[in-house]
């Protein structure tokens, strides 16, 4: 499996600020994702960052308010722009290898409050 | 569309076996995944089912009924350290969906 960091691990910020989470993978993967895992809930597919192109987002969600980056296919990054507190949330890349049935794996997370 | 249940929370003592169930209704679905969440940390791979019947995996097996919709994760000989939350997640067509998650308390 690769081994996958994020940074910031965890952030307080202020309302209408943004905070860019960046997502580090060891090795070339296909598929990066993100995710947010709002307290006591289950992860919710954000996007997926494809390489080269503009991310492709799940309904609810928006270029605009998360900004995704893929300039390569070890690294990604996401935006939380114009933050609210209803932001303050876990959000976590994973990595496939190749195709988006394969296994994901996680990286730590990313702990974000918004005040 | 895309649906997955399973139970909120489950108690279990030390020692003894518990059985986590999910059902799921996932279009062109194609396996089903188990993953284990600790508190405060990021959720870890342990399966994923593609075909019908059960995988054993040392004290982990999981099970696969795909024309039921249904899967299980066994765990047995349970130890204090398996206290946490078990996700079940659907592989379906260019998306895999994850269900909200069992919380497992194992007492002594």
């Amino acid at each position: 499996s690769a081994v996958i960091s994020q940074k910031p691990s965890r952030d307080i910020c202020q309302r209408g600020t943004s905070l860019t989470i960046q997502c580090q993978v060891d090795s070339q993967v296909t598929m990066m994702f993100w995710y947010r895992q709002q307290p006591g809930q289950s992860l919710t597919l954000i996007a997926t960052a494809n390489q080269g192109s503009e991310a492709t987002y799940e309904s609810g969600f928006v270029i605009d308010k998360f900004p995704i980056s893929r300039p390569n296919l070890t690294f990604s990054t996401l935006t939380v722009s114009n933050m609210s507190p209803e932001d303050s949330s876990i959000y976590l890349c994973s990595v496939a290898a190749r195709e988006v049935q394969e296994t994901q794996y996680f990286g730590p997370g990313t702990r974000l409050l918004v005040l | 569309g895309q649906n997955i249940d399973q139970p909120t929370e489950m108690t279990a003592t030390e020692g003894a076996i518990v059985q986590i169930n999910c059902t799921y209704q996932t279009s062109g679905f194609n396996g089903l995944f188990w993953y284990q969440q600790h508190a405060g940390e990021a959720p870890t791979f342990l399966s994923y089912n593609v075909l019908d019947g059960l995988e054993e995996k040392g004290r982990f097996s999981s099970f696969l009924s795909r024309s039921k919709g249904y899967s299980y994760l066994l765990l047995k000989e349970l130890q204090m350290k398996d206290s946490a939350s078990y996700l079940c997640a659907a592989s379906g067509y260019q998306k895999v969906t994850f269900g909200t998650g069992t919380k497992l308390q194992v007492i002594p």
